[in-house]
């Protein structure tokens, strides 16, 4: 079963760093792009940025570059999504995509103080 | 960046027909923006119901369909169910860039 499975929820303060996972099975991890989304609380879907694992090509939307950072270890087939400094707006439910079929569970971070 | 664009919200009566609408503010949807489309439900992760313009997953309901309609890209749902009630969300590329548009609440009353 082709699956994507992400890390639990975080709850943070501001200024802390922070690091969410996204783990695939079931499929070739190198060969297919892995996207994250934000959903900020009662908000709709945003796009931040896609990677593809066979060689780390990563590739940002305007709003999150910068912000932002996508990795990925091919070795252990995760993905990953890094804050070096959380801001309480970053408070939202992250999740990790492999279009156009398999969707991660979603990651909720909390960053309040 | 460009903006897509989605009616707020849309309501149904149960087995009626309703078209939801994703418009781009480049000009025209197309092929070439292989619109997606992703239904998502109260405290559930998204699911896509359609990639690249009308393309199903399994797991798509036939009374799902896809299309281009009148520069937009459109999702028709015929025979509303219940529990068709959901948040639906297209999206798509400009040149490996991806946007996604603001979301319709379909409601099925």
């Amino acid at each position: 079963e082709v699956q994507l499975v992400q890390s639990g929820a975080e709850v943070k303060k501001p200024g802390d760093s922070l690091k969410i996972s996204c783990k695939g099975s079931g499929y070739n991890f190198t060969t297919y792009w892995i996207g994250w989304v934000r959903q900020m609380p009662g908000k709709g879907l945003e796009w931040m940025g896609i990677i593809y694992p066979g060689d780390s090509d990563t590739r940002y939307s305007p709003s999150f570059q910068g912000q932002v950072t996508i990795s990925a270890d091919k070795s252990i087939t995760t993905a990953y999504l890094q804050w070096n400094s959380l801001k309480a707006s970053d408070t939202a439910i992250y999740y990790c995509a492999r279009l156009p079929e398999v969707w991660g569970q979603g990651t909720t971070v909390t960053v309040s103080s | 960046q460009a903006v897509v664009t989605q009616e707020p919200s849309l309501t149904v009566s149960p087995g009626g027909t309703v078209t939801l609408t994703c418009g781009s503010s480049t000009g025209a949807v197309t092929s070439g923006h292989y619109p997606y489309w992703f239904q998502q439900k109260p405290g559930q992760a998204p699911r896509t119901l359609i990639y690249a313009t009308s393309n199903k997953l399994s797991w798509t309901p036939a009374r799902f369909s896809g299309s281009l309609l009148g520069g937009k890209a459109a999702l028709t749902l015929s025979g509303a169910q219940p529990e068709d009630e959901a948040d639906y969300y297209c999206f798509l590329s400009y040149s490996g860039n991806w946007v996604f548009g603001g979301g319709t609440k379909l409601t099925v009353l």
